[in-house]
């Protein structure tokens, strides 16, 4: 079945570094594919999207391309602040799309130090 | 602001006992999704529903069970808790016709059986 794999965190920073999380994915067809974010306490916020190979998502500095030739959908920031820390999840929506429903990575934590 | 309301955020309960966790949304959205966060962060669909009097099982097999009298409200009961049940249930709703990307999440039920 459909399923996505995430880097393991947690992964620690210092502020203004450059930040990639990895993300591949296995899939039938043409999924779409999504970063969700969820600061300590809160439900998920979508980030970035991207629909199609080869689409670039990008929101507030981040941004992840959609690699079909690899499978991944690797998430990237040129310099993180404190603020950036946070769960990270890639999601995929199957391409036969049940009801759009998501399915997750397992999430990969992220710790900004100043 | 959220539109998507969880109410209790924190429970702790004696096991044998039932619960009901409350899911609302005032955004007229007719699908909705239940989702299970274990502590390790991944998360797992157990119910989605498309629309009043349409519920379904997710993925992952769950005791609990769910109810969609009206468009705005998605229920989760559980009618005997287990200390297994511990976990964080997040909530989510989604337009009819928009892809995925269009969840929103609730803030989340943190419940803990003892």
């Amino acid at each position: 079945g459909d399923s996505v794999t995430q880097m393991e965190g947690p992964v620690t920073l210092s502020e203004e570094a450059f930040l990639t999380i990895n993300c591949t994915y296995t899939a039938t067809g043409y999924p779409s594919l999504f970063w969700y974010v969820q600061y300590p306490g809160e439900g998920l916020q979508l980030l970035l999207k991207a629909t199609k190979a080869d689409d670039k998502g990008s929101n507030k500095g981040f941004e992840a391309t959609y690699r079909k030739e690899t499978t991944s959908f690797h998430l990237e920031k040129g310099s993180v602040q404190v603020s950036d820390s946070a769960v990270y999840f890639c999601a995929l929506s199957p391409s036969y799309n049940q009801g759009g429903k998501l399915i997750f990575g397992q999430g990969t934590e992220l710790s900004v130090k100043p | 602001e959220a539109d998507i309301y969880q109410t209790p955020r924190y429970l702790v309960i004696g096991t044998g006992k039932k619960i009901t966790l409350e899911c609302s949304q005032t955004m007229g959205h007719d699908k909705m999704y239940w989702y299970q966060q274990d502590p390790g962060m991944e998360l797992h669909l157990i119910h989605y529903s498309y629309g009043v009097n349409s519920t379904e099982k997710g993925d992952l097999s769950s005791e609990s069970t769910v109810s969609r009298i009206r468009t705005e409200h998605f229920p989760l009961t559980l009618e005997s808790a287990r200390p297994s049940h511990t976990s964080q249930y997040l909530c989510a709703s989604n337009p009819m016709g928009q892809g995925a990307g269009g969840y929103t999440f609730g803030s989340g039920t943190r419940l803990t059986v003892v």
